[in-house]
């Protein structure tokens, strides 16, 4: 399968617990692009990261959140104690990064409930 | 700053009538447009997507497009709607280079017998 892999699909953890939320970007992209969707929400865009580099993220919250795409593996998006209101789907998407025409491919998205 | 907007946030539609969802966009230049259909449960599929020229663009399962830069509007439509296209749809704008992509609200489409 050459698209973007997310895993795990569906994450339970207690409030308090950690979350991390795994991607490996479609074969040949070096660009990753991560959003939450909130039940009856669009899809809010949190972080931009190139390989070893944060691009944008003017979307994460200022705590708990943190996201990394080291130049080996996948791209990790880690929520620290976590809380209700972090219950969301987060998709991961992935580009090439050519400077025009940035088009995004998603993944099938990691479903958090906190308990 | 880019933004979307999908004034629609529901449209149910009869099988075979024809279908348009609306979306307008904010951005000063000649922004790239996007969209992207979800089903329950899954993730987003790419559509379209103009980056220039010919103004109506073809995607896939028999939707179109069409970019007006004078309504800053790029409204989804197809002719004859199938049951198979109830999901919702996103609307979205990248303003080129290294940027992110900024989705509308979505529209949820229902389709009825």
């Amino acid at each position: 399968n050459a698209g973007v892999m997310q895993n795990p699909r569906h994450l339970v953890r207690r409030r308090g617990q950690e979350a991390r939320l795994r991607c490996s970007p479609m074969k040949g992209h070096s660009h990753v692009y991560w959003y939450r969707q909130l039940p009856e929400e669009g899809l809010k865009f949190m972080v931009y990261l190139q390989k070893e580099n944060i691009i944008d993220e003017s979307g994460m919250p200022k705590e708990r959140f943190s996201a990394e795409f080291p130049k080996e593996g996948p791209s990790i998006l880690r929520i620290q104690q976590v809380v209700r209101g972090d219950s969301a789907a987060y998709f991961c998407a992935s580009s090439s990064g050519q400077e025009n025409g940035n088009t995004i491919y998603f993944g099938e998205g990691s479903w958090l409930t906190v308990v | 700053a880019q933004s979307v907007t999908q004034p629609d946030i529901h449209i149910t539609v009869s099988e075979g009538a024809s279908l348009e969802l609306r979306c307008n966009y904010s951005y000063g230049a000649t922004p790239y447009l996007f969209w992207y259909v979800q089903s329950p449960g899954q993730g987003l599929q790419l559509l379209l997507k103009y980056f220039s020229g010919d103004t109506l663009v073809q995607g896939i399962k028999g939707f179109e497009a069409e970019f007006k830069r004078s309504q800053s509007s790029f409204n989804l439509r197809k002719p004859s709607v199938h049951w198979s296209d109830a999901a919702e749809y996103f609307c979205a704008v990248n303003s080129g280079g290294y940027q992110k992509v900024t989705f509308g609200t979505g529209t949820k489409l229902q389709v009825i017998p």
